[in-house]
This record gives C-alpha cells, sequence and structure tokens, in this order.
C-alpha cells in the first residue's frame, strides 16, 4: 500500500506568522505532488503542484519537494485567518500510477 | 463556468436501498474518479475511469460500482448500502496527458454526504 502521511495536527500559529506543514511519501517513484486546501465541508482545491525537487513559489505559498528524502511541504508566509482549513498532501505517479492523498492537517490561524 | 457538479448533495437512505449519485463535468476530461472521505482517513479512491468504457478499481471498490458511457458522466452506483458506506463522496476530473492523469489538477465536484441507515 503506497502511503502519504501527513501530521495530522492541529497547527496553530498567529496571524502574520509562519506555516510550515508537512508530508512524508512512501512511493519512490512517485512524479507528481499536489497541495490541496479544504475548508470544513467544503470540496478540495488546488494550491500548489510541484514536480521538481528545490522550491516553488505562489505568491504567499511555497512548496518545498525533496526526492532523496520523498518529503513534500507547504510553507505558508504571512498567515490569515482565512488560511484556516485541512490541507491535503497528495502525491501522483510511482507504481500505483493514481494519486493518494494524505489525511490531511488541519491548520487554525489565530487572530 | 467549468465545473464538476454532484447530486444529490445530502442523502438519507436506508440498509439495501439502490442509489445512485450522479456525476458530470463539462471540461472535456478523459479521468474522472470517485473519493470517499472519511474523518482521520483522508481521501480514498473507489472507482476511476480513463475514458468512456474504460472505468478500474480504486483502493475501496467493495460495495460500489461505476459505468461511463459518455464522457461528461461517470456515476457511483450502491446496489445494497450498508451503514459503513456512510460517508461524504466526491467525484473529481482531470485531463490526461502522457505521463498519465495523475500528473494533471484534479478538479473536485462539491460533494455527496451520505448517510445510511
Amino acid at each position: 500500500q503506497k502511503e502519504v502521511e501527513q501530521n495530522s495536527g492541529p497547527l496553530s500559529v498567529p496571524e502574520g506568522a509562519i506555516a510550515s506543514l508537512n508530508c512524508t511519501y512512501s512511493d519512490r517513484g512517485s512524479q507528481s505532488f499536489f497541495w490541496y486546501r479544504q475548508y470544513s465541508g467544503k470540496s478540495p482545491e488546488l494550491i500548489m503542484s510541484i514536480y521538481s525537487n528545490g522550491d516553488k513559489e505562489d505568491g504567499r505559498f511555497t512548496a518545498q519537494l525533496n526526492k532523496a528524502s520523498q518529503y513534500v511541504s507547504l510553507l505558508i508566509r504571512d498567515s490569515q485567518p482565512s488560511d484556516s482549513a485541512t490541507y491535503l498532501c497528495a502525491a501522483g505517479g510511482g507504481s500505483a500510477r493514481q494519486l493518494t492523498f494524505g489525511s490531511g492537517t488541519q491548520l487554525t490561524v489565530l487572530p | 463556468e467549468a465545473q464538476v457538479t454532484q447530486n444529490p448533495r445530502y442523502l438519507i437512505t436506508v440498509t439495501g436501498k439502490k442509489l445512485t449519485v450522479t456525476c458530470s463535468q463539462n471540461m472535456n476530461h478523459e479521468y474522472m474518479s470517485w473519493y470517499r472521505q472519511d474523518p482521520g482517513l483522508g481521501l480514498r479512491q473507489i472507482y476511476y475511469s480513463m475514458n468512456v468504457e474504460v472505468t478500474d478499481k480504486g483502493d475501496v471498490p467493495e460495495g460500489y460500482k461505476v459505468s461511463r458511457k459518455e464522457k461528461r458522466n461517470f456515476p457511483l452506483i450502491l446496489e445494497s448500502p450498508s451503514p459503513n458506506q456512510t460517508s461524504l463522496y466526491f467525484c473529481a476530473s482531470s485531463l490526461q496527458s502522457p505521463r498519465g492523469a495523475f500528473y494533471n489538477e484534479q478538479f473536485f465536484g462539491p460533494g455527496t454526504r451520505l448517510t445510511v441507515l
């Protein structure tokens, strides 16, 4: 069973701080990596995708990928209360040739 | 507007009463998938379809059926629902690519909350 592991949290950070979310994956052949944000009772929406080692920045969000360590992270700078949600990490490809989701990390940004 | 739609959004039913949850997308995506989401377990794939008439099992297919007769529609069928199928269900779609559908963003429907009594 190919796995994607995330700290379930909950993770709380004060408004304006950096939130750091982490994810590890077991299938070394995974090729695509995604971070989805999910508000309570809503559907997941894509925040970031990353395919190559290194950092990828989009506004306040930075995704980091280290394939050697099988590790993906998401940094949220200047966190806002509206960032409070569950963040899902997903890894795609590998032997399963499908997308596998982690169980999510619940983030709360305190005003 | 590009979207994935699901119906119904909420459903309460009883054990053994057949039901169908519809899913439709207007983005001409080849790939469609069904997930269920349970507390602490994340999103688990039930079935997926690479294109019309091509379907395959995901991680938790037991008790479910699907069909893909048209590119835009991918209904989920529960022939004899049981209480352990009480869950939040999401349909998703994405473009295919030479690397595979897993390489592209998946667009999710609004979800169907199913309760089986």
